[in-house]
């Protein structure tokens, strides 16, 4: 079993709509909690950064975690065709090296 | 420039010889890491550096796997006798230190193709 389960996509949606991407983790022991755009042939950029359960947002994009049950989300409103891409997640132990564990990726595109 | 360099952006080469990937980071960041994405795949820790150390390696598939940081900048990860499955982006990111978090900023990346 993969550390990092995210569904591959691709997801096609149209212009406006509001996009919901999720990851599953298995492992307690990660503490922060990650969301990278990567466009093609590009390496991953950074979107959302968070290490509490909760919500937080930044503009278009809600990133929201619950330890609980091991989930995360990520939420963009109004999402824009500049929006498609790969969007990875990521976690990453306290006490580690600070290497990042990624899902595999959700392709999304937003349909003018 | 201002992010992450990685050279050559492509590198195709045989089975079996030797290849050289090269990162250059972002000025004044201490911590350097390596990933490997593979087609469809997130991208796979392979080794990370703090200043002139390989802090953990714990991520090279095999001894034909190899990364130096000699001046604590600079990081080449080299790859000897490469096979097919070798194949896929290798990707290095660099942040300035490695206390609580710290963002690491990625390059774009090596194409690596080993026919």
């Amino acid at each position: 079993q993969k550390e990092v389960e995210q569904d591959p996509g691709p997801l096609s949606v149209p212009e406006g709509a509001i996009v919901s991407l999720n990851c599953t983790y298995s492992n307690s022991a990660f503490q922060y909690f990650m969301w990278y755009r990567q466009y093609s042939r590009k390496g991953p950029e950074l979107l959302m950064y968070t290490y509490s359960s909760g919500n937080k947002e930044d503009g278009r994009f809600t990133a929201q975690v619950d330890k609980s049950s091991k989930y995360i989300s990520l939420f963009i409103r109004d999402s824009q065709p500049s929006d498609s891409a790969t969007y990875l997640c990521a976690v990453r132990r306290r006490d580690s090296s600070y290497k990042l564990i990624f899902g595999s990726g959700t392709r999304l595109l937003v349909r003018p | 420039g201002a992010g992450v360099s990685q050279t050559p952006s492509n590198k195709v080469t045989e089975k079996g010889k030797y290849v050289e990937l090269r990162c250059d980071p972002i000025s004044g960041h201490t911590a350097l890491y390596w990933y490997r994405q593979s087609l469809g795949q997130g991208p796979e820790f392979l080794i990370y550096f703090q200043g002139t150390g390989a802090a953990d390696d714990s991520g090279l598939p095999n001894d034909r796997f190899f990364a130096v940081r000699p001046e604590g900048s600079v990081s080449t990860l080299k790859i000897q006798r490469t096979e097919r499955g070798d194949s896929a982006v290798y990707l290095c990111a660099s942040s300035s230190a490695p206390d609580s978090y710290n963002e690491q900023f990625f390059g774009p990346g090596t194409r690596l193709t080993v026919l």
